[in-house]
């Protein structure tokens, strides 16, 4: 099946730092993948659409120069999240919509960013 | 947009009971409706889904059944297991524009109690 990989699963940075987080699909190629942060008990907010080779389109209130989105290939998609602060705890999520299915998006198994 | 409400936010069922779980939608559009069951600390898993010319589908002990008039959508799961518990979403998309970002409900934390 259809599979997709995040790396890291958990990390941890200081107040200021930045840090990459890599949305793999491991046995597809995605021409769309999309990132989502959720919060405790709360629902996934789509944060932005990134399309292979193209720049990322982002929802409306989340700022594009602070989350930092790449798609260099159909395979892989990174989220940078530049400067963190506290309030950018949470859990980051991507997902990944196959080039043969427009409809099936698969998601990754999230990372886990705190911020000390 | 599309705004997509659930209910109920929280259902406890004993084993072997049903559980239902219901979406309204609001973008007459739409037209893919996925359902994902998600465990703690984990990313979302798809269950089921359902698109806009199928009024249901049925996958063991999950169905979901869509009411495209109404623009409500169900999540039917029979004889249910411990292993069942976890938080539900569901979610509305139109696929054939916006790459097919999806909307997605509240939530629904299921507790199967044995």
């Amino acid at each position: 099946g259809a599979v997709v990989s995040q790396h890291p699963s958990r990390v941890i940075c200081k107040s200021g730092t930045s840090v990459k987080i890599e949305c793999r699909s491991l046995d597809f190629q995605a021409t769309t993948m999309f990132w989502y942060r959720q919060f405790p008990k709360q629902s996934l907010m789509l944060m932005a659409t990134s399309n292979e080779g193209s720049k990322a389109t982002y929802e409306q209130g989340v700022e594009k120069d602070k989350f930092l989105i790449n798609h260099a290939s159909l395979t892989l998609s990174t989220l940078t999240v530049t400067s963190a602060h506290p309030e950018d705890s949470s859990f980051y999520i991507c997902s990944a919509l196959p080039e043969t299915n427009a409809y099936e998006q698969y998601f990754g198994p999230g990372t886990r960013l705190t911020v000390t | 947009g599309e705004n997509v409400e659930q209910h109920p936010s929280t259902l406890s069922v004993q084993e072997g009971d049903s559980a239902v779980i219901k979406c309204t939608y609001s973008d007459s559009a739409s037209n893919y409706f996925p359902w994902y069951k998600q465990e703690l600390g984990k990313g979302p898993q798809l269950i089921i889904d359902i698109r806009s010319n199928v009024g249901e589908k049925k996958d063991q002990r999950i169905a979901v059944t869509l009411n495209k008039t109404a623009k409500h959508f169900s999540l039917h799961i029979t004889e249910t297991q411990p292993e069942d518990s976890a938080v539900y979403f569901c979610a509305a998309s139109w696929a054939t524009d916006s790459w097919g970002k999806l909307q997605f409900g509240a939530g629904t934390q299921v507790v199967v109690t044995p």
